[in-house]
């Protein structure tokens, strides 16, 4: 079936810095979500795009789905230590129900 | 309560003993999922409901697992069984059935420990 993989794995950035992770399909996706969980909670819902180049902004928060649409990032500007967690990509495999996590990327920020 | 409740927090169980889990979504969310998550890795799919039926089920989900949501509103979990392998975070989320342009809301999940 369809997965997403996801690059870095880790990263570690010093506040202040940029942090961007990729979200990469082999195949078209029809739609992508963003969620974040920091250590020992739960997913949280940021964002859904669905259309070929759609950007998307929440404050410091950028998102990204790439013209083809098997492409997708989040970039986070000047990142502060509430941003530590891992961030994770899924989609709806032909815009259906049941969302497939990509393998996520933790984030450490480091004073 | 807006949000996803889910009972218990933590279970531990001895290998073989059945557990059952609850999941209580959002009153105004038709739509329930199941999901597990071990140590680093991303939530995996079990199972999802639209109102009292059962749509889908994982591959995943061998027959020691069963799920119901009787009534449309709350669901239960059960694990028969249990194998040290079915250790891990049993999370449900729910979602209105709009094209999920509003996303999953997650419960805080249910942490398994089978020793």
């Amino acid at each position: 079936g369809q997965q997403v993989m996801q690059i870095p794995q880790y990263q570690h950035v010093q506040e202040g810095e940029d942090f961007t992770t990729y979200c990469n399909s082999s195949t078209t996706l029809s739609n992508i979500q963003w969620y974040k969980q920091r250590p020992g909670g739960h997913p949280v819902f940021l964002i859904q795009l669905v259309k070929s180049g759609e950007v998307k902004k929440q404050k410091r928060l950028t998102f990204q789905f790439g013209e083809a649409k098997k492409n997708s990032s989040l970039h986070i500007t000047a990142t502060q230590t509430t941003d530590v967690g891992t961030y994770f990509c899924a989609f709806r495999p032909g815009g259906g129900n049941k969302l497939t996590f990509g393998t996520g990327t933790q984030l450490k920020v480091e004073l | 309560d807006t949000g996803v409740s889910q009972d218990p927090r933590h279970k531990i169980t001895k290998r073989g003993q059945n557990v059952t889990f609850r999941c209580d979504p959002i009153s105004e969310h038709n739509r329930l999922y199941w999901y597990r998550q071990t140590l680093g890795q991303g939530p995996e799919f079990l199972t999802y409901f639209q109102n009292e039926a059962q749509l889908e089920k994982s591959r995943l989900l061998s027959d020691r697992f069963s799920a119901e949501r009787p009534k449309g509103s709350f669901s239960t979990l059960e694990i028969q069984r249990t194998e040290q392998g079915d250790s891990a975070m049993y999370l449900c989320a729910s979602s209105l059935a709009t094209g999920g342009a509003g996303g999953y809301t997650f419960g805080s999940g249910t942490r398994l420990t089978v020793v």
